[in-house]
């Protein structure tokens, strides 16, 4: 089984400033059609996850465009710039490339 | 606008059988490209998968549930279903549905990634 694994598991960034978070899988979750099979969540207490990103770099419609996915093969990157107070939430990264899918631990992102 | 709505008990006594339905609106459940997973997050602590569905009944199960769940499908009601048996105080958590999209070529697969959730639904394991 593929096992995500985030840093840090928290950060605290100022209102303005940009967050990054990281995310390494155990095995390459980059396919043979050359798209990486690794999504981005938004996790908001009291609300459901919210899905930001798929195929590594893609926002979803309506997603905010200071938020962006980048990385391939086992190495992925998650850069929220200019924080805002709304992004306090737990992120997620998932990898759908095999099953069964797995999730990083989580990164609790908060402002400074 | 596909939704998903969660329902059923908030309590559930010690030992007995969790019991929860995802019906599915704005959309059919009998999508190829499509699964229906169940997940749960227990107070404090980060999601869990608990496993996946397809619509003609297949299931994958996550190892951490596979001795006590069951999920089923009702494509007459657009609903999914999720049991869980023999629960105890740590199955407390809120409980969310889900839609996995795929392109896989393979079916079923089990995998995609999470476009659509339901709003969770909390369940209590006391008696």
């Amino acid at each position: 089984d593929i096992v995500m694994t985030q840093s840090p598991d928290s950060l605290a960034v100022s209102l303005g400033e940009r967050a990054t978070i990281n995310c390494k899988s155990s095995q390459s979750v980059l396919h043979t059609n050359n798209r990486d099979y690794l999504a981005w969540y938004q996790h908001k207490p009291g609300h459901p996850p919210k899905l930001l990103i798929s195929w590594a770099f893609t926002r979803e419609f309506g997603v905010p465009d200071r938020f962006s996915g980048s990385g391939s093969g086992t190495d992925f990157t998650l850069t929220i710039s200019g924080l805002q107070a709304e992004d306090v939430a737990v992120y997620y990264c998932q990898q759908y490339y095999s099953t069964p899918h797995a999730f990083g631990q989580g990164t609790e992102l908060e402002i400074k | 606008q596909l939704l998903l709505q969660e329902s059923g008990p908030g309590l559930v006594k010690p030992s007995e059988t969790l019991s929860l339905t995802c019906t599915v609106s704005g959309g059919s459940i009998t999508g190829v490209n499509y699964y229906w997973d169940w997940f749960r997050q227990p107070p404090g602590k980060g999601l869990e998968w608990i496993g996946s569905l397809f619509y003609r009944g297949s299931a994958f199960y996550s190892g951490s549930f596979k001795s006590r769940v069951t999920m089923s499908v009702d494509t007459f009601n657009n609903q999914f279903s999720l049991h869980l048996r023999s629960v105890t105080a740590a199955d407390t958590a809120v409980y969310y549905c889900a839609r996995a999209n795929s392109d896989c070529t393979e079916i079923p697969c089990f995998k995609g990634y999470f476009d659509y959730w339901g709003q969770g639904a909390l369940v209590t394991v006391s008696s």
